[in-house]
């Protein structure tokens, strides 16, 4: 799987949108673009995932560059609840058995009043 | 919406002992996984279960062992704990190609 890399750390006003980004680079045409947050002492909790078109869920949008090197993740009202760090990841789904999930340190969004 | 619970939120126990870990699914996922979760390493697979009775050693299979004898329910079982094993253990559950949804985890201590 492709590696990532993200800010270790962002700051977001609450009501205001958090723009998480992602830099994907070595990314291949098969693997898709995962993000997930972990609250903390909670398990992860899947937000989004996208291959190449842009993504909008109830929780969050997904923005991927044309040529899929790079993502972001955007929180459009962002509230002290959706603090936390947030782990993007690169996936391919095979036709194998199942691939694993490998998260990276993640970027901690400190959301504040 | 999709339900994994993991047996206990909160677990210690003794150097040596045998330490059973259950995760059960409520949305008729093929695929279980095992994970545990520490400090500046992320996360590691220990274990996935692709069907009923099916196995595959994930990154870090040493010292543990599992079970999957029905298809909601997939057990990890520390042989003999060891003060290493101390961790952050979470279960996650997929379709075959699908999203992994986790459970909240059971944090371990062996003392």
């Amino acid at each position: 799987d492709a590696k990532t890399t993200q800010p270790p750390s962002m700051d977001c006003a609450e009501g205001r949108a958090a723009n998480l980004p992602c830099n994907h680079s070595t990314i291949s045409g098969n693997e898709y673009v995962y993000w997930y947050r972990q609250i903390h002492s909670q398990g992860p909790q899947y937000i989004i995932h996208g291959l190449k078109n842009n993504e909008t869920n109830e929780m969050a949008s997904l923005i991927i560059t044309e040529d899929r090197k790079s993502s972001t993740l955007i929180l459009p009202h962002a509230t002290l609840r959706d603090t936390a760090v947030y782990y993007c990841i690169v996936r391919v789904v095979n036709t194998g058995t199942a691939s694993k999930l490998t998260f990276g340190t993640g970027t901690r969004l400190q959301v504040t009043l | 919406d999709v339900k994994v619970t993991q047996s206990s939120r909160y677990l210690v126990k003794r150097t040596g002992e045998k330490v059973f870990l259950e995760c059960v699914q409520d949305m008729d996922h093929e695929n279980m996984f095992w994970y545990r979760q520490d400090p500046g390493l992320g996360l590691r697979l220990i274990y996935f279960s692709y069907d009923v009775k099916m196995k595959e050693k994930g990154d870090i299979p040493e010292g543990y062992s599992v079970s999957r004898e029905k298809k909601e329910r997939f057990s990890l079982i520390l042989e003999s704990a060891s003060t290493n094993q101390t961790s952050m253990y979470l279960c996650a559950s997929s379709f075959v190609f699908g999203t992994q949804y986790f459970g909240p985890g059971t944090r371990l201590l062996v003392l």
